[in-house]
Formats: structure tokens, sequence, C-alpha cells
């Protein structure tokens, strides 16, 4: 089955500045690729998302970019905020339609200094 | 739309006990999926159905866990003879279309 990495698993950053966390994946069918947030004592939440027939998509402060070649995608939060502390999960499924299962990397704590 | 829900969100058992998780989807939506997280592991994946019908159960393991969705309404994952190891927060979620998935707030699950 997919199998996918998240680095890193711990991030600190400094209020203003941007953040970047990075994931791979293996298996070349995936084709859909969401982030999930999550806050402490909280249930994830979907926050952004790409597809294959993209390789790059921004909302807001939130900008994903998307390498099927190298079979990469990442995260990127610009001009961070300590709101946006959180765990972040990226995700891989191969399926474009209702249920198929999401394949979760390790998650990323990231700390926002103010 | 009061979202997934998870019942109860803490459950303590005594090593060999049993233990059911109840889950509540959104309404209309097709897909159900179960997820535990753990700090080692993360959000790991154990099964699916779409339709009420399971789909994927590869992230079950075998011998003691066993998830049902007997209506539309609402799915059970059950573990047999629960083990420390079982301790985790069980997440499920249900998806109407292009996989976006909506998390309920989970079940705590303390195997002593």
């Amino acid at each position: 089955g997919e199998q996918v990495e998240q680095l890193p698993s711990i991030l600190r950053v400094q209020e203003g500045s941007s953040a970047s966390i990075n994931c791979s994946y293996e298996d070349s069918a995936s084709n859909y690729f969401p982030w999930y947030k999550q806050e402490p004592g909280e249930n994830p939440k979907l926050i952004i998302d790409i597809r294959s027939n993209m390789e790059r998509k921004q909302i807001q402060e939130l900008i994903v970019l998307l390498d099927k070649k190298a079979k990469r995608f990442s995260l990127h939060i610009t001009d961070t905020q300590p709101g946006d502390s959180a765990m972040y999960f990226c995700a891989a499924s191969d399926r474009n339609n209702a249920g198929a299962k999401l394949t979760f990397g390790g998650g990323t704590r990231l700390t926002v200094r103010p | 739309n009061a979202g997934v829900i998870q019942t109860p969100r803490h459950k303590v058992t005594g090593k060999g006990q049993e233990a059911t998780l109840w889950c509540e989807p959104i309404s209309g939506h097709s897909a159900v999926f179960w997820y535990r997280q753990t700090i080692v592991q993360g959000l790991e994946f154990l099964t699916y159905f779409r339709n009420q019908a399971p789909i994927d159960d590869s992230g079950m393991p075998k011998e003691r866990f066993s998830a049902q969705m007997p209506n539309q309404s609402h799915s059970t994952l059950k573990i047999q003879s629960t083990q420390p190891q079982d301790s985790a927060v069980y997440l499920c979620a249900s998806s109407l279309r292009q996989n976006t998935l909506y998390f309920g707030a989970g079940t705590r699950l303390s195997v002593l």
C-alpha cells in the first residue's frame, strides 16, 4: 500500500516567518494530496488540498506544491501567526471520489513563537 | 449539522476486556473510515465502508478488531481482549465526495 513520509516532525519558527513541511509518497497512482491541521484536543480538519492535475495551489497564506515526477509535495505557510501552531498532517490517496482511503504522513508539530 | 459523532469520548478498560466504539457519520455521507492515532504511529488507517459495505480493512489487526456498519447512520469498532498497546485515540471520519474526510472528536481508549 501507499506510504507517506513527512518531515520535519517538529518545526519551530518565529512569528511572521515562513514554515515549510515536506512529504513524499511511493505510489505513482496517488492523485490527491490533502493537508490536515489538528489543534490540541481537536480533530484533524482539512485546510488545503491539491490534485495531480495541478502543481501549485494557494489559499491565503497556505501554499501547496506538487512534484509528481519526484513524488513529493509540500505545504508552505507564509507570515506565520501563533494561531498556526498545531499538528499538520499530509496525506495521499489514489482515488478522486468519495470513499478512497487516505494514507497519512507522521505529522509535523509546528510551534510559532511570538 | 452536528458533524461526525463518536461515543464514548473516553473509555477505560481492563486488560482482556472488550471495548465497543460508536460512530455516527454525517447524514448523507457515503463513506465511513476508522483511524487510530497515537503519538508514535500517528494516524493509522484501520478500515472503511462505502455505502455500508466493507471496502478495505487492511489496517485492522485481524485477531481482535472488527468493524460493522449495520445501517447508514452508525458504525461500530469492536476490540476484543483489549491490550495496553490498543490504547490510542480512535477517530471516525465520513466523506461525501472528493476524498474530504470529516473527523469526529475521537474516542480515547485507555487499557489498564
